[in-house]
């Protein structure tokens, strides 16, 4: 099955700076990557994803790259506010499957004023 | 479109009894993904139904099991309840397409005492 490793699990940055998260996988068959966030108490939300026919996504302060060579994939956040401060999840398809994700352990992201 | 719900949203249970998590899809779903959460396991996959038959498998007991209405509608079973069964039971819908969004409901707080 797949392997996805997530780093950091905790990242703090001050208001307005960026943040970057990054996911490893270990299928090379994968192709369908998204990024969840789960505010405290709060059901995971679905934030932006990237298919493997590209190799970046925007969505207006939020960006996904992707490096299938690598192997990785990143969730950049431009220009922080104190409401983006959650837990944020990566996750990959085991391969053939639809719905079986394998998520990344998680980066609780802190925005300090 | 109402979003996926999920019911009961507190549960607390003592070792050795039986629990029934419900989950109701977004309408016109055929797919219910179910996954644990857990502090120390973070999100892990449990089983997926689509239409009304048992699609993929994740590693849990036998203890587990789940079952898919005609309406789409899902049931997860959880016998014999061990304390480290505690956590976060979230269920997650989609039509059931590969590289497709996956939406998850709110979540059963499963307490085992």
């Amino acid at each position: 099955g797949e392997n996805v490793e997530q780093h950091p699990s905790t990242l703090s940055v001050q208001e307005g700076d960026s943040a970057v998260i990054k996911c490893t996988y270990s299928d090379s068959a994968s192709n369908y990557f998204p990024w969840y966030k789960q505010e405290l108490g709060k059901r995971p939300q679905l934030i932006i994803d990237i298919r493997s026919n590209v190799g970046e996504k925007k969505d207006q302060r939020i960006a996904v790259t992707l490096n299938k060579t690598a192997k990785h994939f990143s969730l950049h956040i431009t220009e922080t506010q104190p409401e983006d401060s959650a837990v944020y999840f990566c996750a990959a398809p085991d391969t053939g499957t639809a719905s079986k994700l394998t998520f990344g352990t998680g980066t609780r992201l802190q925005v300090t004023l | 479109k109402a979003g996926v719900t999920q019911t009961p949203r507190y549960l607390i249970k003592t070792r050795g009894q039986q629990v029934t998590l419900s989950c109701s899809p977004i309408s016109g779903h055929r797919s219910v993904s179910w996954y644990q959460q857990t502090p120390g396991q973070g999100l892990q996959f449990l089983f997926e139904y689509f239409s009304e038959t048992q699609r993929n498998k994740g590693n849990f007991p036998g203890r587990f099991s789940g079952r898919q209405f005609s309406n789409s509608r899902s049931e997860m079973n959880v016998s014999t309840l061990e304390l480290g069964d505690s956590a976060l039971y979230l269920c997650a819908s989609s039509f059931g397409q590969v590289r497709e969004t996956q939406y998850f409901g709110p979540g059963t707080r499963l307490l085992v005492l």
